[in-house]
């Protein structure tokens, strides 16, 4: 079983500043198959990327992801207001523990 | 525009079994383009894959949870269900439907992403 772990926990940036939040699995996986979500309290998660570096329907250009193998990020160029909120990554049936943005 | 809605009894007595439906609008479960998902977060923690189903009948658990699911669909009713027998207080969580896409390697099908999700219902295990 895959075990995915997220760096750091949390994150505390400023409004225009960028976000690199890291995603790595426990064994080599298969890019084409690795998510992020972004949920904010309250909220359902909401998909921004799959196979790893393409952007669900209506997700910013701000977002973007890379990786391979077993390491993978998530970059969000310049954060908005509204992107301070917990991130995921999910392989297969499995979810990281998430990176939490909050505004420092 | 695809819309999810769960639905149940937010109260469940320690060793019954929770039962939820989700009922989806805006699409059809038989278009056979996607698989449909129970996902579930205990409050302040993080996501856990419950298990999946195709139109068809075929259904893909999570092996912590596959002994006590059980996951059903309706095609007529365009609703999807799931059942998770012999609950404890660790199954309390806000548990959510959700629509995605799979994939298949050497071990078997596994869930790709999931791209709509329901708003969630929270569902508390008590006496």
């Amino acid at each position: 079983e895959i075990v995915l772990t997220q760096s750091p926990g949390t994150l505390s940036l400023s409004p225009g500043e960028r976000a690199t939040l890291s995603c790595r699995a426990s064994q080599s996986v298969s890019s084409s198959y690795l998510a992020w979500y972004q949920q904010k309290p309250g909220q359902a998660p909401r998909l921004l990327i799959y196979g790893a570096s393409s952007r669900a329907t209506g997700i910013p250009d701000r977002f973007s992801g890379s990786g391979s193998g077993t390491d993978f990020t998530l970059t969000i160029s310049r954060l908005e207001p509204e992107d301070f909120a917990v991130y995921y990554c999910q392989q297969g049936g499995t979810f990281g523990p998430g990176t939490k943005v909050d505004i420092k | 525009q695809v819309q999810l809605q769960e639905s149940g009894p937010g109260l469940v007595k320690p060793s019954q079994t929770l039962s939820l439906t989700c009922t989806v609008s805006g699409g059809s479960i038989s278009s056979g383009d996607y698989y449909w998902s129970w996902i579930r977060q205990p409050p302040g923690k993080g996501l856990e894959w419950i298990g999946y189903i195709y139109y068809s009948g075929s259904t893909y658990y999570n092996p912590s949870l596959k002994s006590r699911v059980t996951i059903s669909v309706d095609t007529s009713k365009n609703q999807f269900s799931l059942k998770l027998s012999s609950v404890t207080a660790a199954d309390t969580a806000v548990y959510y439907c959700a629509r995605g896409g799979d994939y298949y390697d050497s071990s078997g099908y596994y869930p790709y992403y999931f791209d709509y999700w329901g708003q969630g219902t929270l569902v508390t295990v008590s006496s």
